[in-house]
């Protein structure tokens, strides 16, 4: 076990759904991570929160709605996604640099998601 | 765009062979170049890292291997087993000021070890 988990590991759902993923990380880290993995692609970062705070936004369609409520945990709102939105998304979490630590990030086992 | 990439999408090997997985990448401004290891059903597991300053890092039955003259970075895995069997991913940091660390990932390598 890496220290991060995510729920619910398999989701399936319409274009018209809302749903939300989660990840937890038990690791005291202070940044956390959104990737996509798709099929034959490499990992896509989509989001970066450092000290709770959105860092990094990388051209992510509004449909995908992140927040970090606190530093242990992240969610991920979808709505009105497409097919193409289906994947595999990962949670990763890392220690601020700034503290002297290592930048090395913990990956969770990841939601497929599958958009009907 | 500045990428990192892999040479061969799969590898196979038989057991107690050593195996050898390539990544090239473009951008020469990082901090760090990782190996991460994805085994099935799960998020990608670090493996080796290596500064940008140093030529070859070893652990335990892997050496990561970086040219910085050619951009070519090498995972070397000593007497290949099949719970080795995963895909490789190469990925490079590039902490730009940033006090996180934003990675970029290669497309990945599939290793399959036979017994």
């Amino acid at each position: 076990e890496t220290g991060v988990t995510q729920t619910p590991r398999h989701l399936v759902m319409g274009m018209t759904n809302k749903k939300s993923l989660k990840c937890e990380q038990h690791l005291g880290h202070n940044a956390m991570y959104w990737y996509k993995q798709s099929a034959k692609k490499p990992l896509e970062l989509m989001f970066v929160y450092s000290l709770e705070e959105r860092v990094e936004n990388n051209s992510v369609p509004s449909r995908f709605s992140p927040e970090c409520p606190n530093s242990s945990h992240l969610f991920l709102h979808l709505h009105t996604l497409q097919p193409e939105d289906s994947a595999l998304y990962l949670c990763a979490s890392s220690q601020d640099r700034n503290s002297g630590s290592r930048y090395e990030q913990f990956f969770g086992p990841g939601t497929r998601l599958t958009v009907l | 765009g500045e990428s990192v990439g892999l040479h061969l999408p799969t590898l196979s090997v038989q057991e107690g062979d050593n195996s050898i997985i390539n990544c090239a990448y473009s951008n020469s401004a990082s901090d760090y170049f990782i190996w991460y290891k994805q085994e099935s059903g799960k998020g990608p597991q670090f493996i080796i890292d290596i500064r940008s300053n140093m030529d070859k890092r070893q652990g335990q039955r892997v050496t990561v291997l970086l040219n910085k003259t050619v951009k070519h970075l090498s995972l070397q895995i000593a007497a290949t087993q099949p719970g080795d069997s995963a895909v490789y991913f190469c990925a490079e940091l590039n902490a730009g000021g940033t006090s996180y660390g934003k990675l970029t990932f290669g497309q990945g390598t599939i290793l399959t070890v036979h017994p």
